[in-house]
């Protein structure tokens, strides 16, 4: 069975500064798709980032960017330059895709900005 | 049109109520689906509707009853709730059937059972 692994409960990041959340995987899939999503207190789920398990590159979204580690099956997301607005809860998702479509989220890294 | 909305933002019904949430989206999704998140925890998945059928159902107790009328509309009946069922539901969908894409949710709906 696939599972996602998130060790760091609550993190916390000065303004401006650099943070990585961990997160790793279990799976027996060679194909899948990995993604951040962010949800801030308004409740939404917000997609942060998506990399493809077949492509080496790592992926980027401007301050977002991953280091994916295929075969220890890591999954890291790194925010630079870090704002108040970036205070959430983050979540590691894995996703098969495909005729099962199960979304399966880790359990979740708290994330502080401190002024 | 880039979002998945749903009503209402809250409800508050009595365990003998029965009530409706409502999902939709414009963007041409094909999948769609219904998590329970609780507080500070990740949503878990209810049920996954691919091409307006149901695909998945995460063994739901019967008192939530989805419904796809087409592909834009997604409905979660609810009936006889219990005090436990209080949580966030949120609906969101997926390009395709497979979610390769990441999903697209909504802001949820906060539900309080009395």
């Amino acid at each position: 069975a696939q599972t996602v692994t998130q060790s760091q409960p609550e993190m916390s990041v000065q303004e401006a500064e650099t943070v990585t959340l961990s997160c790793t995987y279990d799976t027996s899939e060679s194909d899948y798709y990995l993604f951040w999503y962010k949800q801030p207190p308004s409740r939404q789920m917000i997609l942060v980032i998506r990399q493809e398990a077949y492509k080496q590159q790592n992926a980027t979204e401007n301050r977002f960017s991953v280091n994916f580690q295929k075969a220890a099956k890591s999954f890291s997301l790194k925010i630079s330059d870090s704002q108040l607005g970036d205070a959430a809860m983050y979540f590691c998702a894995y996703n098969y895709g495909g005729a099962t479509n199960k979304l399966i989220f880790g359990t979740g890294t708290l994330l502080a900005v401190q002024p | 049109d880039t979002e998945v909305t749903q009503t209402p933002k809250h409800l508050v019904m009595g365990m003998t109520n029965k009530k409706s949430l409502k999902c939709e989206q414009h963007m041409g999704h094909r999948a769609m689906y219904w998590y329970k998140q609780k507080a500070k925890k990740p949503p878990e998945l209810m049920f996954v509707y691919s091409y307006e059928k149901l695909s998945i159902n995460e063994s739901v107790p019967s008192r939530f009853s989805p419904e796809c009328p087409n592909s834009s509309l997604l409905n979660l009946h609810l009936h006889a709730l219990q005090p436990e069922d209080s949580a966030l539901y949120l609906c969101a969908s997926s390009l395709g059937g497979t979610g390769s894409y990441g999903y697209t949710f909504g802001s949820g709906t906060r539900l309080t059972v009395v």
